[in-house]
């Protein structure tokens, strides 16, 4: 059964720090990596991973794939209050015409004190 | 554009009876995806659909539960003789291609009393 796996599950830092939030994955047939950030409602997307070692960045948001050691990192550096959210990381996998389910962990939720 | 819709928010049901999600995909895109996500948990795959078509239900529960996306209209996820496990946030998603990011609706918060 495919598997992803967050790390820390939660997470309480100052404004202007820096963090790093970990995904693993132990899937089959790996299609690409997506990060999403949940506040009350909607998990909104954040980045589409395929290709390791590329950074993809967003403003103060960076994020990365080792395809090798099977993980992502999400950056955000200069963290903000508005930043405080539960973040997903979501493993897209499968042969064939499967390759479109997403199976998420458990998401890391992070508080960004003023 | 306007993104994902999803309707009711809130839906507060009582042992035994049906609920009903309706879930409007962004403007252009034909493929649909339903998850649930039970208190701490993750979201899980429940189904995908295109239009009037299921091409993938292998998340769903064998009974009580449906989905359809008619040629007209909005996806409707069906739940009958809710019982209280099914107490979850139920989350559409939509995108273009088969091959490409989902976007989410906001939730539907079913509560079985």
């Amino acid at each position: 059964e495919d598997k992803v796996v967050q790390s820390p599950l939660s997470l309480v830092v100052h404004e202007g720090d820096t963090v790093t939030l970990n995904c693993s994955y132990e899937v089959t047939n790996f299609r690409s990596l997506l990060w999403y950030k949940q506040e009350k409602k909607a998990p909104t997307f954040l980045f589409m991973l395929t290709s390791s070692g590329i950074e993809k960045k967003s403003g103060r948001l960076s994020s990365i794939l080792d395809k090798k050691e099977l993980f992502s990192i999400l950056n955000i550096t200069a963290t903000q209050t508005g930043d405080s959210a539960v973040y997903l990381c979501a493993v897209e996998a499968g042969s064939g015409g499967s390759n479109y389910k997403l199976t998420f962990g458990k998401g890391t939720l992070l508080t960004v004190n003023p | 554009n306007a993104g994902v819709m999803q309707n009711p928010r809130h839906l507060v049901r009582r042992r035994g009876q049906e609920a009903r999600l309706r879930c409007s995909p962004m403007k252009g895109h034909s493929h649909v995806y339903w998850y649930r996500q039970l208190p701490e948990e993750g979201l899980k795959f429940m189904v995908y659909l295109q239009k009037e078509n299921i091409i993938d239900e292998s998340g769903m529960p064998k009974e009580r539960f449906s989905a359809e996306f008619p040629k007209e209209g909005p996806s409707i996820l069906r739940i009958q003789q809710v019982v209280r496990g099914d107490s979850a946030a139920y989350f559409c998603a939509s995108s273009p291609q088969v091959v490409s990011e989902q976007y989410f609706g906001p939730g539907t918060r079913l509560t079985v009393t």
